[in-house]
Formats: C-alpha cells, structure tokens, sequence
C-alpha cells in the first residue's frame, strides 16, 4: 500500500515571498503520479499541478513548481510570488500507474498555508 | 470550463436516515470516484466507478453504500442508514482515462445528526 507524509502541519509565508511546502511518500511501483490539490476555505478540491514519475524534469505551472526526486520519494511543492489567495491548505496526493482501470488517490494529511501582509 | 457539480451542498440528516448525494461528472468523462473527508482529517477514497461497475472500493465503503449512473449524466452515492460518524464532507470525482487527471466537484458536507 501507498502512503502519503506531510510533515509540516501548518506553515506560513508573506506576500510576496516563496515558500516550499514538503511531501514524501513510499511506494514499491515504479511508475506512477504525483498531485498537488489545494483547498481554499471554500473546501473545493482544485488541482495545481501533476507529476509524471517517468519524467526527470519537475513540473511548473505559473508561480507554483515542484522538486520530484524519485529516488529520495520526495515531491515538495515550491510557491513562488505568494499571494493572499493562496492561502488553502494543500495535499499531496499520489496514484498508481499501469493498474488498467480507474485508479484511486491516496492523499496525505495536508499542509494549511497562511499567507499575510 | 467544464466542471463536476454536486448536489446538495448542504445535507442534515437523522442518524438511520438513508440519503443519497449527487454528481454530474464532466460530459466526456468516463470514471467516476467518490471521497470523503472528516472534518479536519486528509481526503478518504470510497470507491471508483467505470462501465457502469465498481472498479475499486475502501473499507469504508461497507453493506450501507451503494453508487449508481442511472442515466447518462448523473453518479449517485446512496448511504442506506446513515451514523453519526458519516458526518463529513463528500466528493465527487470524474476523469476522462485510466491516468488522467481527476477533477473534483464542490463537495457535499453532510451532517448526521
């Protein structure tokens, strides 16, 4: 079985500044994803950014990045610009590849951002 | 953009009362999963849907839960008697392949009372 480790239970940044968010996780499959999903206090689930293990480059989307090392099985999520409405808490997620069928996320316990003035 | 809705977002219930949460995936997608998360805990999958069968589900996903598409666009999930401890927030997901991405809907936070 998967699992997903968040160990940073809260963490904040100020407007303006970068921020990097942890996330490892243990797996014995060689192929698989990796999410970031953040949830504002709307309590929606919105994606922001995806990994494919295959790929060595990290993934960007805008102002958010990722560090993937798959041999540490560590995948952090770097937040550059903060601002004001990224202030959610964030999970990591991880799927499986390869199962032939839909496959499920599996989600660690998350991380609440606070971004302030 | 193309989005998963839910219905309603707000239910209250009587503990042994059944309720049934809805989804409307987005149109061109073809498996369809369903979450919970417990107020203050990290995101539970209960169970995958695809070709109109269970692909996957939890143990949490017991005798008292049951999914259906009865028609072309909506994915029900059915909690038979619901307990105090199925208060939570529940979530739909659709995505259109085997290693797509999912995308959520807004949520349904049920209240058992």
């Amino acid at each position: 079985a998967q699992t997903v480790t968040q160990s940073q239970p809260e963490m904040s940044v100020q407007e303006a500044e970068t921020v990097t968010l942890s996330c490892t996780y243990d797996t014995s499959e060689n192929n698989y994803y990796l999410f970031w999903y953040k949830q504002p206090p709307s309590r929606q689930m919105i994606l922001v950014i995806r990994q494919e293990a295959y790929k060595q480059q990290n993934a960007t989307e805008n102002r958010f990045s990722v560090n993937f090392q798959k041999a540490a099985k560590s995948f952090s999520l770097k937040i550059s610009d903060s601002q004001l409405g990224d202030t959610a808490m964030y999970f990591c997620a991880f799927m499986r590849s390869n199962t032939g069928t839909a496959s499920k996320l599996t989600f660690g316990t998350g991380t609440r951002l606070q971004v302030t003035l | 953009e193309p989005e998963v809705t839910q219905t309603p977002s707000h239910q209250v219930t009587q503990m042994g009362q059944e309720v049934i949460l809805r989804c409307v995936p987005i149109s061109n997608h073809l498996y369809f999963y369903w979450y919970r998360q417990i107020l203050g805990q990290k995101v539970e999958f209960l169970v995958s849907f695809y070709n109109n069968e269970i692909s996957e589900k939890s143990e949490i996903f017991d005798d008292q839960f049951s999914v259906e598409r009865p028609d072309g666009s909506n994915f029900t999930l059915k909690i038979r008697s619901t307990k105090l401890e199925d208060s939570a927030m529940y979530f739909c997901a659709s995505c259109a392949g085997v290693e797509e991405t999912q995308y959520f809907g807004p949520g349904t936070r049920l209240l058992v009372l």
